[in-house]
């Protein structure tokens, strides 16, 4: 079955713990990507990769990281998460191309206190 | 500043209605168009992509106006399912087509 998958699913954790949210597929797409979702801010994009060893900024990539040392894993790194970080975070895939669809992980959860 | 405009409703319609959202994009070299669909916090999923001849699929009906910068979804006949966020997506291609999500039109679809 065709899957991105996050975790962890749920976090609370307190400021400047660094943590890592995983993202992995299955699909062997090239491009991925982290989004966080806001009240009233909607969706917006982290960090993007477009391959393997390929990263780059969104719009809103202040006190994230990433990684892209294998296809199939895009992880998120907070190293000193902050109260306004708290958010739910998607992770997305497609294969290259403009017109491809677009597949989200099921959504992590973050509450930094 | 890449801007993707909708009214936020939310729209409260009755079971069998017919309606319309619309979206407004600001960047003139936006090169693909879609709609998302997103249930209360779950991840959004593609409903249907957006083309310069308008496309329909089944109730869903969706169009494209390049030269005003404006999309529309119409929902013919709505469904208590059809209930969700609905998410207007553009994409650019100066940041390897990434999504540029408005930021939703909320239907309430009721008995």
């Amino acid at each position: 079955e065709a899957q991105v998958t996050q975790n962890p699913r749920y976090l609370i954790t307190v400021t400047g713990k660094k943590l890592t949210v995983t993202c992995s597929q299955n699909m062997n797409h090239e491009y991925m990507s982290w989004y966080r979702q806001d009240p009233g801010l909607g969706l917006r994009q982290i960090y993007y990769s477009m391959n393997v060893e390929v990263t780059d900024k969104g719009d809103v990539p202040e006190g994230y990281k990433v990684s892209r040392k294998e296809k199939r894993n895009f992880p998120l790194i907070l190293e000193s998460p902050s109260p306004n970080q708290t958010s739910l975070y998607f992770c997305a895939t497609r294969t290259s191309g403009r017109d491809n669809e677009q597949f989200f992980g099921p959504g992590t959860r973050l509450t930094v206190l | 500043r890449k801007e993707v405009e909708q009214d936020p409703g939310p729209f409260n319609v009755p079971e069998g209605a017919t309606v319309a959202f619309n979206c407004t994009y600001s960047n003139s070299a936006s090169q693909s168009f879609f709609w998302y669909r997103q249930d209360c916090r779950k991840e959004p999923k593609l409903l249907m992509s957006v083309y310069s001849s308008g496309n329909e699929d089944g109730r869903f009906t969706a169009q494209l106006n390049r030269a005003s910068q404006y999309i529309s979804l119409l929902i013919r006949d709505s469904k208590l399912s059809d209930s969700a966020t609905y998410l207007c997506v553009v994409t650019y291609s100066n940041s390897g087509y990434a999504l540029n999500f408005g930021k939703g039109t909320s239907l309430l679809v009721t008995p």
